[in-house]
């Protein structure tokens, strides 16, 4: 399995409050990224990075917000919780960010917003 | 942007039986379309993949095929284990110059009953 921790893997929090979840890598790719998960909706990309510094958006990007200040660690905030962003999350990695290349995934990180 | 449907959400077959899950798209520039599987309480993880110069690709006892006229590509799982049981998602993606960003299907539950 591709060397990809998320922490926390469950957290219960109330709305208003702020989140960070972590995702750290030790495969040395460039190309991280985070989805969401929900019923009805697969999964969805909220935002992504390409090095040190570097992030884009998603499709699902609203309220959320990323920093990446080391290849191995990217984080995903949620500035204010709101119920909506209750979800399962996911971290993916890839190495060259190319059409037909493998995401591996982490194992996700449970969310609920109160 | 992309719109990937995916069909049945569920199926329950019996092992040894066939399992087919269908998707379709909706932009005619997606040239790669992957096969997810994820088991409870794991991330996703790749299982097969297929690029639109490709009609279809086996691996054992799974394969996709691809029609680009109709923009569908199916799953077909042949003798099923109860091991298949997981849920499964298709995904598109096009050359976007930088990452892989798949846009996922919404998934189907399949269930292998002995």
């Amino acid at each position: 399995d591709a060397g990809i921790t998320q922490s926390p893997r469950h957290k219960v929090t109330e709305t208003g409050t702020p989140v960070t979840l972590r995702c750290h890598q030790t495969e040395n790719h460039r190309y991280m990224y985070w989805y969401r998960q929900d019923p009805g909706h697969g999964l969805r990309l909220i935002h992504y990075s390409y090095g040190v510094k570097d992030t884009d958006k998603g499709e699902v990007s609203d309220g959320y917000s990323v920093s990446r200040s080391k290849t191995e660690d990217f984080l995903l905030t949620l500035e204010s919780a709101t119920s909506s962003q209750t979800s399962v999350y996911f971290c993916a990695i890839s190495d060259q960010g190319r059409v037909g290349e493998k995401l591996f995934f982490g194992s996700g990180t449970q969310l609920s917003v109160l | 942007g992309e719109n990937v449907e995916q069909h049945p959400s569920t199926l329950s077959v019996q092992e040894g039986d066939s399992a087919v899950i269908k998707c379709t798209y909706s932009d005619s520039a997606s040239n790669y379309f992957p096969w997810y599987k994820q088991e409870l309480g794991k991330g996703p993880q790749l299982i097969i993949d297929i690029r639109s110069n490709v009609g279809e690709k086996k691996d054992q006892r799974i394969a996709v095929t691809l029609n680009k006229t109709a923009k569908h590509f199916s799953l077909h799982i042949t003798e099923t284990q109860p091991e298949d049981s997981a849920v499964y998602f298709c995904a598109a993606s096009r050359d976007t110059g930088t990452a892989s960003k798949l846009t996922f299907g919404t998934g189907t539950r399949l269930q292998v009953t002995l």
